[in-house]
């Protein structure tokens, strides 16, 4: 069966300090893979979205970029944090056909101070 | 672009008793797909139910059904014989056909957070 890990599941940095969260997927090959944020209370954005390795589009201008160097890993990064970046950040995956849903991952929930 | 509403912020319903979710959705597409998909206190996103636009029949599982007006734009979520478990935040979300260019990407709605009294 497939599986998604997300790590760390708690993280607190200070403004200005680089951030790198990781996602890898298990027990599947080629996903699409996305990375969203969710403020408190609030819903989902779709921040960056890859259909393959190194393939990677973003959804919003931001501090933050993505990266997939393997085929079933996905980095979310910045190299200097802003207050804004605060929030709870999803991964998540899922087949290429459209009836298959997303699954995500635990979390991260990062505060910036 | 698709757009996605839950109208409603906050539901509560009774222990056993039925509650209704509202959805509604804008677009021009004549294919595609919406879930829900359920956000306990713990804030793991967990998949309650698919439908797929091409199909008339209403999806099920279990206590969970939705009434799916494609002409109206309408998807809304049924929780019967509600439980406890079931307290969380309720997210409506749209996906365009994987044929086009959106590659399986999700549009969400806000959320409706679902009280769930003893």
């Amino acid at each position: 069966s497939q599986t998604i890990h997300q790590w760390p599941a708690t993280l607190v940095q200070p403004v200005g300090s680089p951030l790198s969260l990781e996602c890898t997927v298990e027990g599947t090959s080629n996903p699409n893979l996305y990375w969203y944020r969710q403020a408190a209370g609030r819903g989902l954005q779709l921040l960056f979205y890859s259909v393959g390795i190194g393939q990677i589009s973003s959804e919003v201008p931001q501090n933050l970029s993505a990266s997939r160097p393997q085929d079933r890993q996905f980095i979310l990064s910045s190299k200097k944090l802003l207050l804004s970046d605060s929030g709870f950040y999803l991964c998540a995956w899922s087949g290429a056909k459209g009836n298959q849903p997303q699954h995500f991952g635990d979390g991260t929930r990062l505060s910036i101070l | 672009a698709q757009t996605v509403t839950q109208s409603q912020p906050e539901m509560s319903v009774q222990e056993a008793e039925t509650v209704t979710l509202s959805c509604t959705y804008d677009t021009s597409e004549s294919d595609y797909y919406l879930f829900w998909y359920k956000q306990p206190p713990s804030r793991q996103m967990i998949l309650v139910i698919r439908q797929e636009a091409y199909k008339q029949q209403n999806a099920t599982e279990n206590r969970f059904s939705v009434n799916f007006q494609k002409a109206a734009k309408s998807f809304s979520l049924k929780i019967s014989d509600s439980q406890l478990g079931d307290a969380a935040m309720y997210f409506c979300a749209y996906r365009s056909y994987a044929g086009g260019t959106s590659y399986g990407k999700l549009t969400f709605g806000q959320g409706t957070i679902l009280t769930v009294h003893p």
